[in-house]
């Protein structure tokens, strides 16, 4: 069975750039969750989508925003890019074949902004 | 979702068990605990879970007190693949409170 993909793998970007993000769920997975990983920050929720909906929003300013689309697939979107912004970025999913809502995640994509 | 206190690192010898520690003082009755790990630089990866009885997969056992207030997670042969940040996360199993709440975790050192 597939894990959760994501890509790319790696992305720089400068300041005030927008990056966009992508992640794939296990198949039969509908909800899609998106943590940073910043160096010495820790992991730290951003998002929850499931059913294509917004369910839950950790705290990060509006720039942060994403979507889910019918496929369960997920986008995440950094706007206005800052040097703070450089972090592991991952996704996970939970759903069907995770009763009790474990999460499982993707290798991440790791964002640097110069 | 409760908050949870592990220590900040531990080593364990190659082939012995590794048991790893979490106190979960404030844990609510219907929140579960579940352990995550995560190896360098990787995504964390989904280990164990359990509400009141010890559980026991082929990754590891949970065993969790009768008070629910504290819980250790047993790696019984570690390896050095083992070599990880082990979370300890109490949350609710369903609704709205699904993320995760990572804590700082256990860093574990497997070695020779």
């Amino acid at each position: 069975e597939a894990g959760v993909t994501q890509s790319p793998t790696h992305l720089i970007k400068t300041r005030g750039q927008q990056a966009t993000l992508r992640c794939s769920p296990i198949s039969g997975h509908t909800s899609v969750y998106w943590y940073q990983q910043a160096l010495g920050l820790g992991l730290q929720f951003l998002l929850w989508y499931d059913e294509g909906e917004e369910r839950n929003r950790g705290n990060f300013p509006p720039r942060f925003s994403g979507r889910q689309f019918p496929n369960y697939s997920s986008e995440l979107n950094v706007n206005a890019l800052e040097l703070e912004d450089s972090a592991l970025y991952l996704c996970a999913s939970s759903g069907e074949g995770a009763p009790y809502n474990e999460q499982f995640f993707g290798p991440g994509t790791r964002l640097t902004v110069l | 979702d409760a908050k949870t206190t592990q220590p900040t690192s531990m080593d364990c010898a190659e082939g012995r068990a590794a048991n790893l520690p979490c106190n979960h003082s404030t844990i609510s009755g219907n929140e579960y605990v579940y352990w995550y790990r995560q190896i360098h630089s990787q995504g964390p990866q989904y280990i164990i879970h359990g509400l009141k009885n010890n559980e026991t997969n082929e990754m590891a056992s949970l065993i969790i007190t009768e008070d629910r207030k504290s819980s250790t997670l047993i790696l019984p042969h570690a390896t050095l693949r083992d070599t990880a940040v082990y979370y300890c996360i109490v949350r609710v199993a369903t609704g709205t409170a699904s993320k995760l709440t990572f804590g700082t975790g256990t860093r574990l050192q497997v070695t020779l």
